[in-house]
């Protein structure tokens, strides 16, 4: 149980461009949505939580604008990289913790997903 | 000072040793501890958690919580090559009043050689 999915696992786009990553939960209702990103060799930071049906809670200094974050259903949330540039570039990682059963205890993340803009 | 410290290593250890990674918090109100593991170039996957002081085991990795000291360990016993990884300590401040946001150390590597 609490199994969490992301889509695409790799994307390649052109700088300007916009790229969409989703984030599933397939067993458990999420009702917390959390994004990170990672850099090379560095930890996980944190970008935004969001909770199903309401704005999400960005980070300092995180640019809300730049990555849009949708929390539509207790299933999928997106996170939108708005006006991509090489500096993007980097592993986004989604988690994902409900009301119930494991996923209540703690996050479990999904597999990430590779942003490479060139 | 960081919220959750962890020794960035690595940390080297024989095939079949005892690797024991440390992780001190600052929050002493935190209620609950995890570790994770993380796979160069993949996501983190939960090891175990823990609530209460003591150790709590599962299979051959042992955490250990002292929450006086504000540390937690976790021991993985008869370590395997397939052990090396780095190793995410996580705490989480606020339980009984609804999910709290994760914060992570920056993640010991453990390195384990045949």
């Amino acid at each position: 149980g609490a199994v969490v999915s992301q889509h695409p696992s790799w994307v390649i786009c052109k700088s300007g461009t916009s790229v969409k990553i989703e984030c599933r939960s397939l067993d458990f209702q999420a009702t917390t949505m959390f994004w990170y990103r990672q850099f090379p060799k560095q930890s996980l930071m944190l970008m935004a939580t969001s909770n199903e049906g309401s704005k999400a809670t960005y980070e300092q200094g995180v640019e809300k604008d730049k990555f849009l974050i949708n929390h539509a259903s207790l299933t999928l949330s997106t996170l939108t990289v708005t006006s991509a540039h090489p500096e993007d570039s980097s592993f986004y990682i989604c988690s994902a913790n409900g009301r119930s059963g494991r996923a209540r205890e703690t996050q479990y993340f999904g597999p990430g997903t590779r942003l490479l803009v060139l | 000072q960081k919220e959750v410290e962890q020794n960035s290593g690595p940390l080297s250890v024989p095939e079949g040793a005892i690797a024991s990674l440390n992780c001190t918090y600052s929050d002493r109100g935190s209620q609950s501890f995890f570790w994770y593991r993380q796979y160069s170039g993949k996501s983190p996957e939960l090891i175990m958690f823990i609530y209460s002081n003591g150790d709590k085991e599962d299979g051959r990795f042992t955490a250990q919580l002292n929450k006086a000291s504000q540390y937690v360990s976790l021991l993985i016993r008869d370590s395997q090559p397939s052990d090396s990884a780095t190793y995410l300590c996580a705490v989480n401040s606020r339980v009984n009043t609804g999910f709290q946001k994760l914060v992570f150390g920056t993640g010991t590597r453990l390195l384990v050689s045949p």
